[in-house]
């Protein structure tokens, strides 16, 4: 079956511009998570959605971060006045329910440049 | 606070020989679950194998086993029979079990693994 999808592959946005991150999780995976992979910082994560609520935000750097998931679906991740410091690559993850046994599955990701 | 460490860089193995890749970690939950992915250089994140907090047995999938030994809170990666695709990024990883807020996945820093041939 098809995995997770992430959209576009890259972005190159010039600084304070605002951008959109994709992400289309497996079917029926209710469990969908945003991380940031980055050459300074390793992987952190972002942001954590059961449904369409996001029980935890704590990884989001800065109130220009925000994301949102609709119907239970798609994932949009929204980047406002975009920082040199926000390149990296954006990765979305979805696992079929919220546990620790569950693996989770990992988009291609989007590899973010701000100049 | 959960934390993982990985702390080989870089390693080096010859094609066919066998591989352990170190992974250690520190959590006061009980209940957790242990990853390992493998990251080429296409980018994509690759699932490997996954060893829970209360499993009697080490795991295993193929040629990846899991030398898990909870008192020592080590979660090594033994890559069998290496091959010159098993050339990658590895990255440790831990979930906190049903306990924890969100299940996020907490990463190492990763080992970058050549088999040379």
């Amino acid at each position: 079956g098809a995995g997770v999808s992430q959209s576009p592959s890259n972005k190159v946005t010039e600084k304070g511009k605002d951008v959109e991150l994709r992400c289309d999780p497996i079917s029926g995976h209710t469990a969908l998570y945003w991380y940031r992979q980055s050459l300074g910082q390793g992987l952190e994560f972002l942001i954590y959605f059961q449904g369409n609520s996001a029980p935890d935000k704590s990884g989001l750097p800065s109130d220009r971060f925000s994301a949102e998931r609709t119907g239970g679906s798609v994932s949009t991740l929204t980047i406002q006045r975009t920082q040199q410091e926000d390149s990296a690559v954006y990765l979305c993850a979805s696992s079929l329910a919220p546990s620790s046994s569950y693996e989770q599955y990992f988009g291609p990701g989007t590899r973010l440049t701000v100049t | 606070a959960q934390k993982i460490t990985q702390t080989q860089p870089g390693m080096f193995v010859q094609e066919k020989e066998a591989v352990t890749l170190d992974c250690t970690y520190d959590t006061s939950d009980p209940s957790y679950g242990l990853f390992w992915y493998k990251q080429p250089s296409s980018g994509e994140m690759i699932f490997l194998i996954y060893q829970g907090s209360y499993d009697q047995q080490n795991a295993t999938e193929g040629r990846y086993s899991l030398n898990f030994q909870k008192a020592r809170k080590s979660a090594n990666l033994v890559i069998s029979a290496s091959q010159l695709g098993d050339s990658a990024m590895y990255f440790c990883a831990m979930r906190e079990g049903p306990g924890g807020a969100t299940n996020k996945l907490i990463f190492g820093t990763g080992t970058l693994l050549a088999v040379q041939p």
